[in-house]
């Protein structure tokens, strides 16, 4: 069965650095996969999404994701954070066989600090 | 319109009570979801509506009834909750769950608190 597995639970940067949130899914059959942000007390927003093409996908607000077959992984990046990003990531993979589930990674706290 | 809907953004009740949640969408979605979150934890999948039929049950209790009275509508019936039924519920809507691609969009919650 599939399985997403996030590998930091945290991670504290400070305002401008780089960051990078880590993916990897568990199977190598076709895949859909998704990155979703929560903010405070808020739902869940789709940050970014791979369905087929290029293995690299922008957001609007400066996140990135790249596509790795090879290695099963679909990392989140971006190059200077801001105090807002900070928030809960959520990766996500959906087999393209059975579309109506996600399956999700337990999440990334990103905490932005000045 | 591109949202999910969501009422009330809060709710507290009695574990003798009855309450519903509702969860409304205009994109002409045929997927409608409820999800479970707990704090700090990824959402769990309680039911899948899909063309307005229960498709996807994940062996919630029975204190939990959803009902889908139409393509735009979703709500989830509450009855006799427990204080760890305490959580974020969100609902989502995807497009159409027979083609291959489902985006997932979801509304930004009700936040339960049974006491």
């Amino acid at each position: 069965a599939q399985s997403v597995t996030q590998l930091d639970s945290q991670v504290p940067v400070f305002e401008e650095a780089p960051v990078e949130l880590r993916c990897n899914y568990s199977s190598s059959v076709s895949v859909y996969l998704f990155w979703y942000v929560q903010y405070p007390n808020q739902g869940l927003q789709l940050l970014l999404k791979y369905l087929s093409g290029s293995t690299l996908v922008k957001s609007i607000n400066g996140f990135e994701a790249e596509f790795n077959k090879s290695q099963t992984s679909f990392h989140l990046r971006k190059p200077s954070v801001h105090i807002s990003d900070t928030a809960e990531y959520f990766c996500a993979v959906s087999d393209a066989g059975n579309n109506r589930k996600l399956i999700w990674g337990l999440g990334t706290s990103l905490a932005v600090n000045p | 319109d591109t949202e999910v809907t969501q009422t009330p953004k809060h709710l507290v009740m009695g574990m003798t009570n009855k309450k519903s949640l509702k969860c409304e969408q205009h994109m002409g979605h045929r997927a409608m979801y409820w999800y479970k979150q707990k704090a700090k934890k990824p959402p769990e999948l309680m039911f899948v509506y899909s063309y307005e039929k229960l498709s996807i049950n994940e062996s919630v209790p029975s204190r939990f009834s959803p009902e889908c009275p139409n393509s735009s509508l979703l709500n989830l019936h509450l009855h006799a909750l427990q204080p760890e039924d305490s959580a974020l519920y969100l609902c989502a809507s995807s497009q159409d769950p027979t083609g291959g691609f489902n985006e997932q969009f979801f509304g930004p919650g009700t936040r339960l608190t049974v006491l």
